[in-house]
């Protein structure tokens, strides 16, 4: 049973726009949430990070929104270049590091 | 500069013959994960070592085993390799449990 999802498989967004990338989860007790980014034959690398006990965090052009009692974060990428493009997987703590699936984002030119 | 390296990139077994996949890191840390990933599917831990406690995973299947000689080597075994085995395997490393994790660039293992 997936405690981390990520309904969208994939997701096209001009270059410039706004990327917004979601995952939901189930068990209450994670503490801790990351997002990932994956390029092809690499492997994944940390991109944001954000505890429970806050409901945002800003880096640069990536802003991870938490909302708890929805159980729902998303990430957002703007404005999106095209170096944006790649898999983006959403991962939650409780004592372990469980990931969604993943979502393969493409900026479009 | 590479920091967690793994060999080969790409591995073909055939059915049943053990095969060996090796992960390397330079970053000096605790802990090394062994990932597997299928197509579409969510990286899903193995085991992972904490220092040279091995701890594995309940719905692992004995026929996948994990060595650590050293702090910079982890290894991972599969006693006989099924066709369901075929995936991308991901090595990881962090400094200490549940902190952040630095991935190796995964072997592509295909079973024939």
């Amino acid at each position: 049973d997936q405690q981390v999802k990520q309904n969208s498989p994939s997701l096209s967004v001009q270059e410039g726009r706004i990327s917004i990338l979601n995952c939901d989860y189930t068990n209450s007790m994670f503490d801790y949430f990351l997002w990932y980014k994956k390029y092809p034959a690499e492997g994944p690398t940390f991109l944001i990070s954000i505890s429970s006990i806050k409901d945002k965090n800003e880096d640069g052009r990536f802003t991870v929104f938490l909302n708890k009692s929805a159980k729902h974060l998303s990430l957002h990428i703007v404005p999106s270049q095209p170096g944006d493009s790649a898999v983006y997987f959403c991962a939650a703590r409780d004592d372990k590091i469980i990931f969604g699936k993943g979502t393969r984002l493409h900026i479009l030119p | 500069d590479a920091m967690v390296i793994q060999n080969p990139r790409y591995q073909v077994t055939q059915f049943g013959k053990p095969v060996t996949l090796s992960c390397s890191q330079t970053l000096n840390h605790n802990v090394m994960y062994w990932y597997q990933q299928k197509s579409s599917q969510a990286p899903k831990l193995l085991f992972h070592y904490y220092d040279k406690d091995f701890n594995n995973e309940a719905d692992t299947p004995d026929n996948f085993q994990s060595r650590r000689p050293n702090t910079s080597f982890c290894f991972l075994d599969i006693r006989s390799p099924g066709l369901g085995d075929a995936a991308m395997y991901l090595c990881a490393t962090s400094r200490a449990l549940n902190s952040q994790q630095y991935f190796g660039p995964g072997t592509r293992l295909t079973v024939t």
